[in-house]
């Protein structure tokens, strides 16, 4: 079935490093535009970057300009998101996405 | 704050039919079609609605989209219980070069 899995989060230290990794399947991956959305404990959902299905294009929410930089593998069928000079505010559950599919989330706490 | 403004809550009786707002503008739901979002507690966001109007397949017809200019909408009619969740509008903006989702909106079935 199509299916969306997170991994790399946890738990570090403002001004640190993480890399979020979205392994897909049951879908064509390489013709799929994807998205990193992002939920703060208790608050709404944040549209956080997107990839154009070929790597080509690559937006990224104000908040996180200069510091996240989304990628992907299509031979691996994965997303990546790599996030750097992370901030306290950056703590939230992040989703990997396209429009009708999300995963279930990983958890990126920085403290 | 979001681009595209819900109302933060929204109440009704079992049975009953509620809607839920979603305003934006001419650089997102102006110009780009609507998707709408459940999301129970502790779970994924989950489609309901897609290009506005439109339901995946599982999705009961007692929800249904629609939009309007820079406006839209979803209904919900015959509540349930079940259907005790937050619901978010999204849609891309061509200013910010982003998905942009609204505040959410908790429904409470009471």
């Amino acid at each position: 079935q199509v299916q969306l899995v997170e991994s790399g989060g946890g738990v570090v230290q403002p001004g640190g490093s993480l890399r979020l990794s979205c392994a897909a399947s049951g879908f064509t991956f390489s013709t799929s535009g994807m998205h990193w959305v992002r939920q703060a404990p208790g608050k709404g959902l944040e549209g956080v970057a997107f990839i154009r299905h070929d790597g080509s294009d690559k937006c990224y929410a104000n908040s996180v300009k200069g510091r996240f930089t989304i990628s992907r593998d299509n031979s691996k069928n994965t997303l990546f998101l790599q996030m750097n000079s992370l901030r306290a505010e950056d703590t939230a559950v992040y989703y990997c996405a396209k429009v009708d599919v999300w995963g279930k989330g990983t958890t990126v706490t920085v403290s | 704050q979001s681009v595209l403004t819900q109302p933060p809550s929204a109440s009704e009786t079992p049975g009953q039919r509620v809607t839920i707002s979603c305003s934006g503008s001419s650089s997102n739901i102006g110009r780009n079609a609507v998707n709408w979002y459940q999301q129970l507690p502790g779970t994924a966001p989950k489609l309901l609605i897609y290009v506005n109007n439109q339901r995946p397949s599982g999705v009961p017809d007692r929800f249904s989209g629609s939009k309007s200019g820079t406006s839209a909408s979803l209904a919900i009619s015959g509540l349930q219980s079940e259907d005790e969740a937050d619901y978010y509008c999204a849609a891309w903006d061509d200013s910010l070069s982003v998905w942009m989702f609204g505040g959410g909106t908790k429904l409470t079935v009471l």
